[in-house]
């Protein structure tokens, strides 16, 4: 079981935007930053989404992130077939010491 | 532009220690955090431990008493070695580099290592 939850499915036609949630607590999503990765089949996690909201160069804006209190949201526009993937959020979690993600969003692109 | 290189044995028996290392080619090994994550099939990332920039070690409480995790500054690497295995550490590994405020923004990561634990 992940210390973030996310929804393990979305889906959504070609065009059309979709979001995937990201639900923690105080000691994680709350009081630190959270990154959000895409990892498409055989490839390693690719950072989409770091500090919240901020896109690494070379990300299209089709991608973008938010925070509220104890959970994150990444919203993706356009959406194109080569968008499906695994999406994953992770942060730090106070109490444990440690690094957390969420379980994973699959995306399909119908 | 940096990249990262990681290998190891991508075959074990149960009991056996896990050991992997990755190398830092074309960037400054100073300024970051060093991190293993790991995917086991069907599953989601798992955080395994990072070697900060402040010098110390963080490992997963769930990993803590098999995990080491090592740096190499001379050498620009760093290793993971994960002992007594089980087929639950059956993965593909990955090593990533974090930046200074947060070790969780990975923004290079390693071709990732398909490692199989079976009899």
């Amino acid at each position: 079981q992940s210390v973030l939850t996310q929804p393990p499915s979305v889906s959504a036609a070609p065009g059309q935007k979709v979001t995937i949630s990201c639900s923690g607590s105080s000691s994680n999503i709350e009081n630190n930053y959270v990154s959000w990765y895409q990892q498409l089949p055989g490839t390693a996690p690719k950072l989409l989404i770091y500090d919240n909201s901020q896109r690494p160069s070379g990300i299209p804006d089709r991608f973008s992130g938010s925070k509220s209190g104890t959970s994150a949201t990444l919203g993706i526009t356009g959406l194109q077939t080569g968008d499906e993937a695994d999406y994953f959020c992770g942060t730090w979690d106070n109490s444990l010491s440690a690094g957390v993600f969420g379980g994973g969003t699959k995306l399909t692109v119908l | 532009q940096v990249q990262l290189q990681q290998w190891g044995a991508g075959l074990l028996k149960p009991s056996e220690t896990l050991s992997l290392t990755c190398a830092v080619y074309g960037g400054s090994f100073s300024f970051y955090s060093w991190s293993w994550i790991r995917r086991p099939p069907g599953k989601g990332l798992e955080w395994i431990g990072e070697f900060n920039r402040g010098g110390s070690t963080k490992y997963n409480p769930s990993l803590k008493s098999r995990v080491t995790i090592s740096v190499h500054t001379s050498k620009n690497q760093f290793s993971l070695k994960l002992s007594s295995v089980t087929a639950a550490d059956t993965a593909v590994y990955y090593c990533a580099r974090g930046t200074y405020y947060d070790s969780i923004r990975m923004d290079v990561w390693g071709q990732g290592t398909t490692v199989t634990v079976s009899s």
